[in-house]
């Protein structure tokens, strides 16, 4: 079964509302989780780094107001794309690891 | 901050051959590599998980080795199917970084 449970696997939201995605880790507790995006026909580029209890990394150009990261439980990510546009679809997809990486399912977001 | 990088960035083969991908990384000392596949608009699927103490694991027609001291992992996918066109991906898991991938095509 699944290790990480990645949940909408498909969201459609008009222009300026927020999403949010979950990611659940089920079967160890992940005190790091990651969040990617991916573009068609590119590979998957790492957003931020989650971290439990405290704020997240953002790698460079990420814009951090505009995707908020809380990880409130060793078990749960979560990703909320705050006033959404139509550039901000994508497929987001997140990961926990412990010696390997696990990842969801991933989010289809299309923003109409 | 890591590098990686895949060779080729595609590779169409006829069925039956054998083939390899490359996966270079910029800091042998990694913790982890991980191979995965993934079908288009689909998510990510593990092939083999290579520890850092390990030089190759096997799993099937897949083999995958490890060469920190160069920098270097490689697939060997044996007697490819057309089953196997997908896009292949390799990460390493210090800091969990993607290399561009490469899309392979098996022809019938």
């Amino acid at each position: 079964g699944a290790v990480v449970s990645q949940h909408p696997s498909w969201v459609i939201c008009k222009s300026g509302t927020s999403v949010k995605i979950e990611c659940r880790s089920l079967d160890f507790q992940a005190t790091t989780m990651f969040w990617y995006r991916q573009f068609p026909k590119q590979s998957l580029m790492l957003m931020a780094t989650s971290n439990e209890g405290s704020k997240a990394t953002y790698e460079q150009g990420v814009e951090k107001d505009k995707f908020l990261i809380n990880h409130a439980s060793l078990t749960l990510s979560t990703l909320t794309v705050t006033s959404a546009h139509p550039e901000d679809s994508s497929f987001y997809i997140c990961s926990a690891r412990n010696r390997e990486a696990f990842f969801g399912q991933g989010t289809r977001l299309t923003v109409v | 901050k890591q590098e990686v990088t895949q060779i080729p960035a595609a590779l169409s083969v006829p069925e039956g051959e054998n083939l390899v991908l490359n996966c270079s990384f910029t800091d042998s000392a990694i913790y982890n590599l991980q191979w995965f596949r993934q079908d288009p608009g689909k998510g990510l699927t593990s092939l083999l998980l290579i520890q850092s103490s390990q030089r190759e694991q096997t799993s099937g027609r897949l083999n995958a080795s490890l060469d920190k001291s160069s920098g270097r992992s490689t697939l060997y996918i044996a007697a490819s199917q057309p089953g196997d066109s997908a896009t292949y991906l390799c990460a390493v898991l210090n800091d969990m970084r993607f290399g561009a991938g490469t899309r392979l095509t098996v022809k019938p």
